[in-house]
């Protein structure tokens, strides 16, 4: 069974950009949960997707949003990017919300100048 | 406000011997803990969990130990190898969420 697959890998962006990271989630997982990771916080949850509809949100400005489409993938959106945007961003999708364990993506590096 | 905590960014120890990585919380909410290991260019994996109502959750050279009353949790790797040498997460949940807290992470080198 393939992981969680995570595009693109590397990204470098400018202030003010947004920028669209997507997310495939091992086939017939439905539960997409978004993380950012940076030195200082180590791993904040940004929101939790499950059948197309976000669940649970975490403390992060509404620039950052994203979505679920009904093959269980997902995207993230941040809009008006600033330069402590930059970071991992992490996926991991579980078959359903509250599965003991989450299975996580490579990550997607962010860096904005 | 960090409630989870991993007030230890790193730790050294040599190969055979124990590590032990240490992970405090705030939240009385949290009823699941979880370790993950992350090595560079990797997402994190799971490693071991345990719920509220057990205090050691064992799995081969990994223990778990929750201490509720002090609201600390600990992993044990007995013996540690090179290959152990990674980014270790602990991470809390309460019966209310599903949502996953994670700590600040230990990085863990484990040397010859």
């Amino acid at each position: 069974k393939a992981g969680v697959t995570q595009t693109p890998r590397y990204l470098i962006k400018t202030r003010g950009q947004q920028v669209t990271l997507s997310c495939s989630p091992i086939s017939g997982h439905r539960s997409v949960s978004w993380y950012q990771q940076t030195p200082g916080q180590g791993l904040q949850f940004l929101f939790e997707y499950f059948s197309e509809t976000q669940r649970n949100k975490g403390n992060f400005p509404g620039r950052f949003s994203g979505r679920q489409f009904s093959n269980s993938r997902s995207e993230m959106n941040v809009s008006t990017l600033e330069l402590g945007d930059s970071a991992l961003y992490l996926c991991a999708s579980s078959p359903v919300p509250g599965s003991e364990t989450q299975y996580f993506g490579p990550g997607t590096r962010l860096l904005v100048l | 406000d960090q409630q989870v905590k991993q007030n230890s960014p790193s730790l050294s120890v040599q190969e055979g011997r124990i590590s032990i990585l240490n992970c405090d919380y705030t939240n009385s909410m949290f009823d699941y803990f979880l370790w993950y290991k992350k090595y560079p260019a990797e997402g994190p994996t799971f490693l071991i969990s345990i719920s509220s109502i057990k205090d050691k959750n064992e799995d081969g050279r990994f223990t778990v130990f929750l201490n509720k009353s002090a609201k600390h949790l600990s992993l044990h790797i007995v013996p540690s190898q090179p290959g152990d040498s990674a980014v270790y997460f602990c991470a809390a949940s309460a019966w209310n969420t599903d949502k996953l807290i994670f700590g600040t992470g230990t990085r863990l080198q484990v040397f010859p």
